[in-house]
């Protein structure tokens, strides 16, 4: 069945440096993978999302994400971390058809000054 | 355009209660999920409906939990008798087209129950 492990459930980075949030996925084809942000209170709201082509994929707010079929593995990053991006990102994966989302279980982002 | 909107925003109720819990999704998406988020986990899925029907509720975990979308477009989720294990919050999303469209989510609606 399909799933989805983001390792860290916390990570601490400093304003101004690099970000790399982990995920993992298990998947039996070519994985349509999505990634997530949920500010405290709010809805969840779409970064980026992969289905084919380029295995690199832009998202908003200067995030990317790389797709690593080799790695089963679709890692979040930002080259500069504001503290504004300080929330929880999830990493899922569709089932059966998309007609569902399976999350992973989430990795809190705090941003130190 | 607006997006996907849930009320209430929070709902407090009893043991043994009956609520309901409505969404509005975006105007002219066909496809409408509902997924329970506990804390510290992420979403869950519950139920998904295509037009009218619900096409898969396999998330549902007991006949106390209900939903319906009479007219394909605002859902209400209902649960029956709740328990203090129900508590979360719930997310509804809707996306254009089924399949591997993209989910939109509203703002949840936490329920407690005391």
């Amino acid at each position: 069945a399909q799933s989805v492990t983001q390792p860290d459930i916390h990570i601490t980075v400093s304003e101004g440096a690099s970000l790399e949030l982990r995920c993992n996925y298990s998947y039996g084809a070519t994985p349509y993978l999505f990634w997530y942000v949920q500010s405290p209170g709010q809805g969840l709201q779409l970064l980026l999302k992969y289905f084919s082509g380029d295995t690199l994929v832009q998202g908003i707010k200067g995030f990317e994400a790389e797709f690593k079929r080799s790695q089963s593995s679709f890692n979040l990053r930002k080259p500069s971390v504001h503290w504004s991006d300080a929330a929880e990102y999830f990493c899922a994966v569709p089932m059966e058809y998309g007609n569902k989302l399976v999350f992973g279980a989430g990795t809190i982002l705090r941003v130190k000054s | 355009g607006a997006g996907v909107s849930q009320t209430p925003s929070n709902k407090v109720t009893e043991k043994g209660k009956y609520v309901e819990l409505r969404c509005d999704p975006i105007s002219g998406h066909t496809a409408l999920y509902w997924y329970r988020q506990s804390l510290g986990q992420g979403p869950e899925f519950l139920i998904y409906f295509q037009g009218t029907g619900a096409a898969d509720d396999s998330g549902l975990p007991n006949d106390r939990f209900f939903a319906v979308r009479p007219e394909g477009s605002v859902s209400t989720l209902k649960i029956q008798r709740t328990e203090r294990g129900d508590s979360a919050v719930y997310l509804c999303a809707s996306s254009k087209l089924a399949g591997t469209d993209t989910q939109y989510f509203g703002p949840g609606t936490r329920l407690t129950v005391l």
